[in-house]
């Protein structure tokens, strides 16, 4: 398998849910990336990781939490999440996050808070 | 700040019409990158091409073309003879060495193209 693997691809959760959306790429790259897709908005990023290390956090709420285990893993941990927060949420890589590559990104989990 | 504008929210052609997507960027770096994808209804974008701040020079890929003008901060995406298939959203996106290295994204494009 190649490119950028996201799961679930969709996802429906109740307001006092738990639940995690993982991100998975098989391309050798060093940054991972969240961005969260609203409709009729610009992409927002949300957290950067280079190296395992998160690099950026754009004022992003704490309902939603990061991890990154290893360069090919990152997680989004959602809990206690509000209506607003439904969105499509596109994971992405690139070789380094400081370097000018482009970002590959996988398909999406598509998220619905009700 | 940086900033990119693609005012064009949504665009109709009939197959194997030419059609241009325009892009506007906003940014104080001199050196920086900017970028085109395609986002079809699967959701994941496609990258398209990457173009740094020092080359001008437009550039052919097949049915597409792009055409950079820092003087008018624009990098504007043509797709010749239009094909159902291409109907997608497209994205410009802008990224400079600032210190954040963030991928900054416009609004994006809905094309349609009609059979």
């Amino acid at each position: 398998e190649t490119g950028v693997t996201q799961t679930p691809r969709h996802l429906v959760m109740g307001m006092t849910n738990k639940k995690s959306l993982k991100c998975e790429q098989h391309l050798g790259h060093n940054a991972m990336y969240w961005y969260k897709q609203s409709a009729k908005k610009p992409l927002e990023l949300m957290f950067v990781y280079n190296f395992k290390e998160q690099t950026e956090n754009n004022s992003v709420p704490s309902r939603f939490s990061p991890e990154c285990p290893n360069s090919s893993h990152l997680f989004l941990h959602l809990h206690t999440l509000q209506p607003e927060d439904s969105a499509l949420y596109l994971c992405a890589s690139s070789q380094e996050a400081d370097r000018d590559t482009e970002a590959f990104f996988g398909q999406g989990t598509r998220l619905t808070v009700v | 700040a940086q900033k990119v504008t693609q005012a064009q929210t949504e665009i109709s052609v009939v197959e194997k019409e030419d059609v241009t997507l325009d892009c506007v960027y906003e940014t104080r770096d001199t050196t920086y990158y900017l970028f085109w994808y395609k986002q079809p209804p699967s959701g994941e974008l496609v990258f398209l091409i990457r173009r740094n701040s020092f080359d001008e020079q437009n550039e052919i890929s097949g049915r597409y073309s792009w055409n950079f003008q820092k003087s008018t901060s624009s990098f504007n995406f043509t797709i010749t003879a239009s094909q159902v298939v291409d109907s997608a959203v497209y994205f410009c996106a802008l990224r400079d060495l600032s210190g954040t290295y963030k991928y900054i994204f416009g609004t994006g494009t809905r094309l349609k193209v009609l059979a």
